[in-house]
């Protein structure tokens, strides 16, 4: 069973609004990444880190922006969301090699 | 891009038929994992398969490695309904930093 949690599961702002979806595990893991998924996609990583204030972005651009203060802890936060974010946001982490471990996710809505 | 292909896309069969999906990659590996991603939830690890293995079981699922193809493939046996969900495969370069998603196979079992 995977140790890491993502809040909130569903959240539906209006455009402009600031947000953070929260992401935490309890394995230690140093690496953490945020993916991407529109439903039935494919998954873009668009964050990851290697540990405590180590950020980087991934494969596909992205508005939003991370921090890594505390191991356990990789928020992402969109400053003022837009329609073209809505979509579903997937935290994970790992220790490489080996498995990478999802949250649920969080669907986000922009209307 | 480094993701892999996965095919086909979407997959239909009868319930007790087996189910097998395969996955195209580009880099060189340390392992190539398998993982389940029901509707709107995170992703569920199911298998790893590591670069010097050929084959590998667990329980239903058997998953062979072809790295001189760079390709994968995934066979759930005696389907159930419940093996409804996406499949998506993860490489993880020898470079060590990151993982790669496939495209996803979307898994329809009918009743």
């Amino acid at each position: 069973e995977a140790d890491i949690y993502q809040t909130p599961r569903y959240l539906v702002i209006g455009t402009g609004k600031k947000i953070t979806l929260e992401c935490s595990q309890t394995m230690g893991h140093d690496k953490m990444y945020w993916y991407q998924q529109d439903p039935g996609m494919e998954l873009h990583l668009i964050h990851y880190s290697y540990g405590v204030n180590s950020t980087e972005k991934g494969d596909l651009s992205s508005e939003s922006t991370v921090s890594r203060i505390r191991t356990e802890h990789f928020p992402l936060t969109l400053e003022s969301a837009r329609p073209s974010h809505t979509s579903q946001y997937l935290c994970a982490s790992s220790e490489l090699p080996g498995t990478i471990y999802f949250g649920e996710g969080s669907w986000l809505t922009v209307v | 891009s480094q993701q892999g292909e996965e095919d086909p896309q979407a997959l239909s069969i009868q319930e007790g038929e087996n189910a097998t999906m395969n996955c195209s990659y580009k880099t060189s590996i340390n392992n190539l994992q398998w993982y389940r991603q029901n509707s709107g939830r995170g992703l569920v690890h199911l298998i790893l398969i590591r670069s010097n293995e050929r084959e590998k079981h667990s329980g239903r699922l058997r998953v062979t490695l072809d790295t001189s193809k760079k390709s994968s493939s995934l066979l759930i046996t005696a389907s159930r309904a419940a093996d409804t969900a996406s499949y998506f495969c993860a490489t993880e370069p020898n470079t060590g930093n990151q993982f790669y998603f496939g495209t996803g196979t979307s898994l329809t079992v009918i009743p």
